[in-house]
Parts: C-alpha cells; sequence; structure tokens
C-alpha cells in the first residue's frame, strides 16, 4: 500500500521569507500523482499544485513550487514571499493515476504558521 | 457555482443514533469520495464511487454505509454511531479523465456523545 510521509508537524516562517514543507512517499508504481492541498482554518480544502509523475520539469503555481525527485520519493512544497493568508494546514498527497484520482493516500499533514 | 455541496456542517449524535450526511455535486463528475478527518491522521479513504450505482470500500469503511443512485448525490450513513466516530467529513468528486484533482465540499463535524 502506498504511504505518505510528512515529517514535520509543525513549520513556522516570517512574512515575506520562504519556507520548504518536506514530503516522501511509498510506491511501486510509475504512473502517478502528487498533490498538496491547503487547508485554512475555514477547513475548506484547496488545491495548491499537482505534479505528475512522469514529468520531470517541476510544477510551479505562482509562489508555490515543487521539488519533484522522483527517485528519492520526494515531493517538497516551497512557499516564497509567504504571506499571512498561507497560514494553514498544509497536506501532500499520492494519487495512483489512470483516473484513480479520487482515491487519494494523504499525509498527517504540516500546521504552517506564519509570523508578521 | 455550487460545486460540491455538504449537509449539515455540524452535528452531534448520542451513541447509537443513526444520521445521513449528505453530498452533492453539481459538476457533473463521476467520481465521488468520503473522506474523514481526524487529528494527527490526515485525510482517510471511507467509501468511493465510480459512477451511479457503483460504490466500493476505502481504507476506513466499518460503520458507514453510501449508495450512488444518481450522478450528483453520494449520501454517507451512520447507522448506530460511535464515539470513534467522531470526526471531520469530506465529501469530494471528480472528473474520469487522467489529470482530474479532487473537488472538496467544506465538510461536517460530526460529535459523537
Amino acid at each position: 500500500a502506498q504511504t505518505v510521509t510528512q515529517s514535520q508537524p509543525e513549520m513556522s516562517v516570517q512574512e515575506a521569507e520562504t519556507v520548504t514543507l518536506s514530503c516522501t512517499y511509498d510506491t511501486s508504481e510509475s504512473d502517478y500523482y502528487l498533490f498538496w492541498y491547503k487547508q485554512p482554518p475555514s477547513r475548506q480544502m484547496i488545491l495548491v499544485i499537482r505534479q505528475e509523475a512522469y514529468k520531470q520539469q517541476n510544477a510551479t503555481e505562482n509562489r508555490f513550487s515543487v521539488n519533484f525527485q522522483k527517485a528519492a520519493k520526494s515531493f517538497s512544497l516551497k512557499i516564497s514571499d509567504s504571506q499571512l493568508g498561507d497560514a494553514a494546514m498544509y497536506f501532500c498527497a499520492y494519487g495512483r493515476g489512470g483516473g484513480s484520482n479520487y482515491k487519494l493516500t494523504f499525509g498527517k499533514g504540516t500546521l504552517l504558521t506564519v509570523n508578521p | 457555482n455550487a460545486g460540491v455541496t455538504q449537509t449539515p456542517k455540524f452535528q452531534v449524535l448520542k451513541t447509537g443514533q443513526s444520521m445521513t450526511l449528505q453530498c452533492a455535486q453539481d459538476m457533473n463528475h463521476e467520481y465521488m469520495s468520503w473522506y474523514r478527518q481526524d487529528p494527527g491522521m490526515g485525510l482517510r479513504l471511507i467509501h468511493y464511487s465510480v459512477g451511479a450505482g457503483i460504490t466500493d470500500q476505502g481504507e476506513v469503511p466499518n460503520g458507514y454505509n453510501v449508495s450512488r443512485s444518481t450522478t450528483e448525490d453520494f449520501p454517507l450513513r451512520l447507522l448506530s454511531a460511535a464515539p470513534s466516530q467522531t470526526s471531520v467529513y469530506f465529501c469530494a468528486s471528480s472528473r474520469q479523465t487522467y489529470n482530474s484533482p479532487l473537488h472538496f465540499g467544506n465538510g461536517t463535524r460530526l460529535t459523537v456523545t
């Protein structure tokens, strides 16, 4: 079974600084997707960024980017120019692909605090 | 622009009571799922459906039933609530395409006393 590990239960960053959240996963599949979801205090689950395993280029979405290391099974999220609104719980998730992304495996989450 | 709608937002039950958490999506998504979120556990898959009339179990299905009579609706039933089912429940849906991400509802906070 696939597992997703987020080794940092909590992280903090100063406003305008950069922070990196770690995620590792275990799978024997070669075709899969990786996701980062953000959950602010409102409880809503918001997709931040996604990465297709067959793409070597790291995904970016504005201030958010990933460092995808397929051989190492690592998928870290970098937030640049952190803003107060980035404070949230962040979940890394694995989807097996092939249309199976409704069955995601989530990590336990990293709570990010942004200090003014 | 409703997306995935879950009701109720909050619910308190007594042990042994039954209830149904409602989930509806208006995006014509084929796939729908139910997750529960517990502190320190992330989200775990309860049940899922790949289309009307088709359901299957996820990681933590015990104590829950689902049905999918229409594309739009995917209710989650607790037949006899237990304190261990105190959690936040999320319904999610996605299209039946290779790279379609999950769209989540806003969650239901359930407390079983």
